[in-house]
């Protein structure tokens, strides 16, 4: 069975930094990795989506997945406030789902 | 682009009586919705798969009788809670995928049910 592992967090970081918020996953066939943004009490906010080995950039967001290591991280530069949230890193299921971890809370300092 | 809205946003039912939640796509055909159930402090956990025109494929541990979901265009699909109880107090989030863009699923905003 499919499992995405994260740290709970809290992760801190003073605004201005980078964060990086990491995930593991057990499906060495997995091919596609998806991070979302929560607030609370909100639904999931897709950020963005990888699935081929090394890095993808959006904006502030970086995004690196490495296969081999099964290793998927979201890189966050010029952390402000607003990105203070719980980021859920999820996989693709075989139906098309989401197989989510249980999410890292992020806070950054102003 | 890709909006899904969900209705009603939060309910409060008493104890045995049936809750419907509505799921739509706004502005994409979603051939795929998909449930979710989130109790509070933990993930999104997977309740069954929703294809337009056929029988949900529920979940290990998800009672089909109890929760009726029903896809009947290609851009609704509906939760049914049956005889809900307090224990069936949840955030319940729909999410779509547009059949177009197979990597990308859109989430509804959730409703909260809460049943007293």
């Amino acid at each position: 069975q499919k499992e995405v592992e994260q740290n709970s967090g809290p992760l801190s970081v003073p605004e201005g930094a980078i964060a990086s918020l990491n995930c593991t996953y057990s499906d060495r066939g997995s091919q596609s990795f998806f991070w979302y943004r929560q607030y609370s009490g909100k639904s999931p906010e897709l950020i963005m989506f990888i699935y081929s080995n090394g890095d993808k950039e959006d904006g502030r967001f970086t995004a690196q997945l490495n296969k081999a290591s099964q290793y998927v991280s979201l890189l966050i530069r010029d952390s402000q406030p607003s990105d203070s949230a719980t980021y859920l890193c999820a996989e693709g299921g075989s139906q098309g789902n989401l197989i989510f971890g249980k999410g890292t809370k992020l806070s950054v300092k102003p | 682009g890709a909006v899904v809205s969900q209705h009603p946003s939060w309910v409060i039912c008493k104890s045995g009586t049936s809750v419907k939640i509505e799921c739509r796509s706004l502005d994409f055909q979603a051939t795929t919705m998909f449930w979710y159930r989130q109790f509070p402090k933990q993930s999104l956990m997977l309740m069954a798969t929703s294809n337009e025109g056929s029988k949900a494929t529920y979940e290990q541990g998800v009672e089909k009788d109890k929760f009726l979901i029903n896809h009947a265009s290609l851009t609704l699909s509906t939760l049914t809670v049956t005889s809900a109880h307090p224990e069936d107090s949840s955030f319940y989030i729909c999410s779509a995928r547009d059949g177009a863009r197979i990597y990308e699923q859109y989430f509804g905003p959730g409703t909260r049910l809460t049943v007293t």
